[in-house]
């Protein structure tokens, strides 16, 4: 079936450390994968995503590469802030089921200053 | 940006009593919203997707006549958990898909089953 696998958190880093969140699914087809990132006491938003293999996805400094050899869609960030702190999910789309996402279990990162 | 609303943010319910969350799309239509469902520390679970003007579809595993979706409108959908249990007890979490495909999501309720 279709799964999304995370790392456990919660990552603690300091300020301007570098990030890796590691993100792998397992997917029939060609899925669409996403990360979406939930700030304390808001929904979910749409951080990044990528449609085919090769694709990078960004957004305020967060980068992710679809890599269809490793079924991996890593998140990575240079220089974190403390506003970043926040929980991350990794989701994928398969393309007959537009809309219908599967999450990761999330990860949280905390970062201090 | 898209703004999507849930209603409440959070409630507490004696057990066999049924409870109704709203979920709103503000400052646009919405044909499709989905209900997903969020245990602490866990994924969140899709459970049904709601079609404005037709029946909801369930995931397998979920019991439709427990979960009652409507779509009444383009920007209204709602979910009611009926005769709640304890085991009920979550984070409910709604999307609504825009024109251009992309997703929305509310901000959530916490179901809380005495």
């Amino acid at each position: 079936g279709n799964s999304v696998t995370q790392m456990e958190g919660p990552v603690t880093l300091s300020e301007e450390a570098f990030l890796t969140i590691n993100c792998t699914y397992t997917a029939t087809g060609y899925p669409s994968l996403f990360w979406y990132v939930q700030y304390p006491g808001e929904g979910l938003q749409l951080l990044l995503k990528a449609t085919k293999a090769d694709d990078k996805g960004s957004n305020k400094g967060f980068e992710a590469t679809y890599r269809k050899e490793t079924t991996s869609f890593h998140l990575e960030k240079g220089s974190v802030q403390v506003s970043d702190s926040a929980v991350y999910f990794c989701a994928l789309m398969r393309p007959s089921n537009t809309g219908k996402l599967i999450f990761g279990q999330g990860t949280t990162l905390q970062v201090k200053p | 940006g898209a703004v999507v609303s849930q209603h409440p943010s959070r409630v507490i319910c004696k057990s066999g009593t049924s409870v109704k969350i709203e979920c709103r799309s503000l400052d646009f239509q919405a044909t499709t919203m989905f209900w997903y469902r969020q245990f602490p520390k866990q994924s969140l679970m899709l459970m049904a997707t709601s079609n404005e003007g037709s029946k909801a579809t369930y995931e397998q595993g979920v019991e439709k006549d427990k979960f009652l979706i409507n779509h009444a409108s383009l920007t209204l959908s709602t979910l009611t958990v009926t005769s709640a249990h304890p085991e009920d007890s979550s984070f409910y979490i709604c999307s609504a898909t825009g024109g251009r495909g992309e997703q929305y999501f509310g901000p959530g309720t916490r179901l809380t089953v005495t």
